[in-house]
């Protein structure tokens, strides 16, 4: 499997501007999570979603902030407009429910956002 | 250790040592542990976990220990080489199909010393 894989890597945007963060998580996989990673915060849950349905949402910062998980294959992360604060590692993950355990997870490599 | 503010906490090690690294969790209603490894530019990446029933657990050249009088978790890495260095995180949870409760700590970094 080519694990979680997240796209862009890297976006540059200008305050005001939508971006849109995409996932493929593993495949079989029934958990998916959005984190967001900074120095001064480290990783922070912003949503999870279970078999698609979104189920806590309530880390997300505020309404500029969307998820979507329309199939078991795809996810993507909204922020409209951005803003400067934003900008930091956005992942997501991917696990499964395994032993009462899905809090194993498997990581993407990030989308690196900055907002000018 | 685990970071209080802006500044990781940095553990140095010569190669061919072995590291230890701590972490003080908050929740004594945890029952579950993980170890991340977060290399630069890279997602973290999950090494080794244990569950409340375990004091210790071994992996290939890590091992995990968990005493949950005092509340702390330590992951031991044997023989460290340059390949080790990341900063690694701990991560607790309450397992289960109730709702999700993972938190990271704030991650200590390592370095090896060739």
């Amino acid at each position: 499997d080519a694990g979680v894989i997240q796209s862009p890597r890297h976006e540059v945007t200008e305050m005001g501007q939508e971006v849109t963060l995409r996932c493929k998580p593993i495949s079989g996989h029934d958990y998916l999570f959005w984190y967001r990673q900074t120095m001064m915060r480290g990783l922070e849950l912003l949503i999870y979603f279970n078999n698609n349905v979104p189920i806590d949402d309530s880390g997300m910062p505020e309404d500029r902030f969307s998820a979507k998980m329309p199939n078991a294959s795809f996810s993507t992360l909204k922020i409209q407009p951005s803003e400067p604060r934003d900008s930091a590692v956005y992942f997501c993950a991917s696990s499964l429910l395994t032993g009462r355990v899905r809090e194993k997870l498997f990581f993407g490599s990030g989308t690196q956002l900055s907002v000018l | 250790g685990e970071s209080v503010g802006l500044h990781l906490p940095t553990l140095s090690v010569q190669e061919g040592d072995n590291s230890i690294i701590n972490c003080a969790y908050s929740n004594s209603a945890s029952d579950y542990f993980i170890w991340y490894k977060q290399e630069s530019g890279k997602g973290p990446q999950f090494i080794i976990d244990i569950r409340s029933n375990m004091d210790k657990r071994q992996g290939q050249r890590v091992t995990v220990l968990l005493n949950k009088t005092v509340k702390h978790l330590s992951l031991q890495i044997a023989a460290t080489q340059p390949g080790d260095s990341a900063v690694y995180f701990c991560a607790e949870a309450r397992s289960g199909a109730g709702s999700y409760q993972l938190t990271f700590g704030k991650g200590t970094k390592l370095s090896v010393i060739p």
